[in-house]
Parts: structure tokens; sequence; C-alpha cells
């Protein structure tokens, strides 16, 4: 089975700086995906961002984006220009190409503070 | 925009009773969850179902059942409510293709068993 591994309960940045959130997962296939998940307070999931395992190019959303290491199986996000509203529950999670359903499995969370 | 409702988001109950959670997508998605999360365990897979009637058992069943007898709906019950399922519950649905298709997300709810 896979599992997914956020070794920082939580992290705090300055806003306007940049922070990096870190993922490892484990696996033996090589075909997957990989997402980051944010939960702010009180507010409704939402996927910042999603990289195929078989592209090698980092995926890049506006100030998030994401360093892919296949070989270390690490998945790391990064936060550039931190604002106040980047402050959430950042969750990582993985998924096989070949589950049915389109099963996630989450890692445990990282809570981020965004310092004024 | 997808939008993903649950019943309610604040629910408390008593040990022993019949519980029923529901959720209700209007984006016409084959793939329907149910997840719980707890402080330090993240998310954790109850059940899903990927087309009307059908069900898949996720990581932690024990204690749950579900229904789906309509494609925009799906239902987590707890047929004997326990403390120990006191915890917040999360319903996603996802479009079934080819390529990974994000979750959408409800807004969760929050129970409560005394």
């Amino acid at each position: 089975a896979q599992t997914v591994t956020q070794s920082q309960p939580e992290m705090s940045v300055q806003e306007a700086e940049t922070v990096t959130l870190s993922c490892t997962y484990d696996t033996s296939e090589s075909d997957y995906y990989l997402f980051w998940y944010k939960q702010p307070p009180s507010r409704q999931m939402i996927l910042v961002i999603r990289q195929e395992a078989y592209k090698q190019q980092n995926a890049t959303e506006n100030r998030f984006s994401v360093n892919f290491q296949k070989a270390a199986k690490s998945f790391s996000l990064k936060i550039s220009d931190s604002q106040l509203g980047d402050a959430a529950m950042y969750f990582c999670a993985y998924r096989s190409a070949w589950s049915s359903g389109d099963k996630l499995t989450f890692g445990t969370g990282t809570r981020l503070a965004v310092r004024p | 925009d997808v939008k993903v409702t649950q019943s309610s988001r604040y629910l408390v109950k008593r040990t022993g009773e019949k519980v029923f959670l529901e959720c209700v997508q209007d984006m016409d998605h084959e793939n329907m969850f149910w997840y719980r999360q707890d402080p330090g365990l993240g998310l954790r897979l109850i059940y899903f179902s990927y087309d009307v009637k059908m069900k898949e058992k996720g990581d932690i069943p024990e204690g749950y059942s579900v229904s789906r007898e309509k494609k925009e709906r799906f239902s987590l019950i707890l047929e004997s409510a326990s403390t120990n399922q006191t915890s917040m519950y999360l319903c996603a649905s996802s479009l079934a293709a080819v390529f990974a298709y994000e979750q959408y997300f409800g807004p969760g709810t929050r129970l409560t068993v005394t």
C-alpha cells in the first residue's frame, strides 16, 4: 500500500517570503499522480497543484510550484510571495494511475501560518 | 462551479443512534467519496462509489455503511454511533476519466457523539 508522509505538522512564514512544505511518499508503482490540497480555516478543501509522475517538468500554478524528485519519492510545495490568504492546512496526496475510482491517499497535513 | 454540499455542518448525536450524513453534487460526477479527518491523521477514506449502487470499502470502513441510489447523492450511515466516531466527515466527488481529475470537496460535517 502507498503511504504519504508530511513531516512538518506546522510551519510559519513571513508575509511576502517563500516557504517550502515537504512531502515524501512510498510506492512501488511507476505511474501515478501527486497533488497538493489546501484547506483554509472553516472552508472547503481545494486543489492547489497537480503533478503527473511521467512528466519531468515540475508543475507551476502562479505563486505555487513543486519540486518533484521521482527517484527520491519527494514532492515538495513552494509558495512564493506568501499572502495572508495562504494560511491553511496543506495536504499532500497520492493517486495510482491504475486505481479504481480515483482513490487518493493523503498525508497528515501541514498547518501553515502566515505572519503579517 | 462544481458544488458539493453536505446536509449539516455540525451534528450532535448520542451513542447508539443511527446517523445519516448526506452529500449531494451537482456536476454529474461518477465518483463520490467519504473521508474522515482527524488531527494528526489527515484524511482517511471510509468508502467510495464509482457508479450508482456501486461501492467499495476504503481504508477504515468498520462501523460505517453507504448508499448511492442516485448519481448525485451519496450517503454515509453510522449504524450505531460510538464516541470514537466523533470526527470531521468530508464528502468529495470527481469525474471518472483516463487522466487524473481533481476531487471536489464539500464543507464537511463535524459530528460529535456523546
